[in-house]
């Protein structure tokens, strides 16, 4: 299985500050990783797809990058509805799996 | 729009077992698969596996082979996830999800939760 190592585990910014979460993948997966915000409660919504597209509703602030098997996922303005938990998706090879998630919150 | 609801949530006894639904509306079902997807807070989101809903064919993670069963009604446009064998370590939110690869869309989620 494809191994998906995300970090930071928890991070705490400042409101209007960039915050970057990145996904390392065991192997190389080309642009099959998706990143997904997660609230208290709720299920998980995609906001970026292809490692750099965005998702229908988005807000622009969200951006997604990818340098080799490494992928980033850069809020530009962090805002106050941003926090929560933040996960990454390969999508390359069954099965798909999953980082363990970044948990965001407002310092 | 689209929109995948499921089931309420399960209490259920060590060996017995659970069958959630996951009823798609808002689009053609046979159009996206369906998958399920387990989360716990120690293991985090993993794929159990997806069902292609026009045919009916399956994919599953070999981790939960043997204890989730995926079946489909086209004429209800609903998805099925059985879990047997139930032990606490089942106890969990299960989502479906449109999609195999990339989940666009989510259900609400179900709590099952294992006790005797």
């Amino acid at each position: 299985d494809i191994q998906m190592t995300q970090s930071p585990a928890s991070l705490s910014a400042s409101l209007e500050e960039i915050v970057t979460i990145t996904c390392q993948a065991s192997q190389d997966i080309g642009n099959w990783l998706a990143w997904y915000q997660q609230k208290p409660g709720k299920s998980p919504q995609l906001l970026i797809y292809g490692a750099t597209s965005l998702a229908d509703g988005v807000p622009s602030r969200f951006s997604g990058s990818r340098s080799g098997t490494q992928y980033s996922l850069k809020i530009s303005r962090l805002q106050v509805e941003d926090p929560g938990i933040y996960y990454c998706l390969q999508g390359y090879s069954a099965p798909w799996t999953f980082g363990g998630g970044t948990k965001l919150e407002l310092k | 729009q689209v929109q995948l609801q499921q089931s309420g949530a399960e209490l259920a006894k060590p060996g017995s077992s659970v069958k959630i639904s996951c009823k798609a509306s808002g689009y053609t079902f046979t159009s996206y698969y369906i998958s399920w997807i387990k989360q716990t807070t120690g293991q985090g989101l993993e794929y159990i596996g997806y069902i292609n809903t026009g045919s009916g064919g399956t994919n599953y993670n070999e981790k939960f082979k043997g204890k989730a069963t995926l079946t489909v009604d086209k004429s209800s446009s609903t998805a099925f996830m059985q879990l047997s064998s139930l032990t606490p370590d089942d106890s969990a939110v299960y989502y479906c999800a449109s999609g195999y690869g990339l989940f666009d869309y989510w259900g609400q989620g179900v709590m099952v939760t294992v006790s005797s």
